[in-house]
């Protein structure tokens, strides 16, 4: 069984530009979730799916990212404009269906805003 | 404001010896906790899971838990070069109407098995 796949796995984009990230979870997996971690702090929990609702995004940093899961399959994450502070890397995990359940993360995706 | 604390280390233990990983949560409504171990530049991977006080014990790796202290720990037996990693401890929680947020993590301890 394939495991979550990020796409790309680094990119390098000017401040201002934008940048969409894509995420496949395992296939039957409903939940999806978006982390990011900045370089010295701990992984931090940006949004969650079910299927192609959003679940909470009261970690999304602002308006400058967005998030979107149509048809409850992949999931992209644009960042638009991208800022300096935005460089870091983003994991996707993702879950079987109900809460509590364990979570299995992608190879993350490293990107670095100059 | 969740919070999960780790020592972020490094903890050198040398090989064959027992590992022992601590942690400590903020938010007593915690209710599942997990462990999971990332090498560098690679993804966090699964190790354990932990729901209930007590013990839980898989092949090298033994976890526990106690919510009255609200403290997660992980022990790894017979420690090998290969388990040198950082290792996260992860807290996470539902709430009552049945939704879900994600995963709180700590920042890691980076544990190294001298050989």
């Amino acid at each position: 069984e394939a495991g979550v796949t990020q796409f790309p796995s680094h990119s390098v984009i000017e401040k201002g530009q934008t940048v969409t990230l894509r995420c496949d979870p395992i296939s039957g997996h409903d939940n999806l979730y978006w982390y990011r971690r900045v370089m010295g702090k701990e992984i931090k929990f940006l949004l969650h799916f079910v299927k192609e609702s959003k679940q909470d995004e009261s970690g999304m940093p602002n308006n400058r990212f967005l998030a979107e899961r149509t048809g409850g399959t992949y999931s992209t994450l644009k960042v638009q404009p991208a800022e300096l502070e935005d460089s870091g890397v983003y994991f996707c995990a993702s879950s079987q269906e109900g809460s509590g359940r364990v979570q299995y993360f992608g190879p993350g995706t490293r990107l670095t805003v100059t | 404001q969740k919070e999960v604390e780790q020592n972020s280390g490094p903890l050198s233990v040398p090989e064959g010896a027992i590992a022992s990983l601590n942690c400590t949560y903020s938010d007593r409504v915690s209710q599942s906790f997990f462990w999971y171990r990332q090498y560098s530049g690679k993804s966090p991977e699964l190790i354990m899971s932990i729901y209930s006080n007590g013990d839980k014990e898989d092949g090298r790796f033994t976890a526990q838990l106690n919510k009255a202290s609200q403290y997660v720990s992980l022990l790894i037996r017979d420690s090998q070069p290969s388990d040198s990693a950082t290792y996260l401890c992860a807290a996470y929680h539902w709430y009552s109407g049945g939704g879900a947020d994600g995963l709180t993590f700590g920042k890691g301890t980076h544990l190294i098995i001298q050989p």
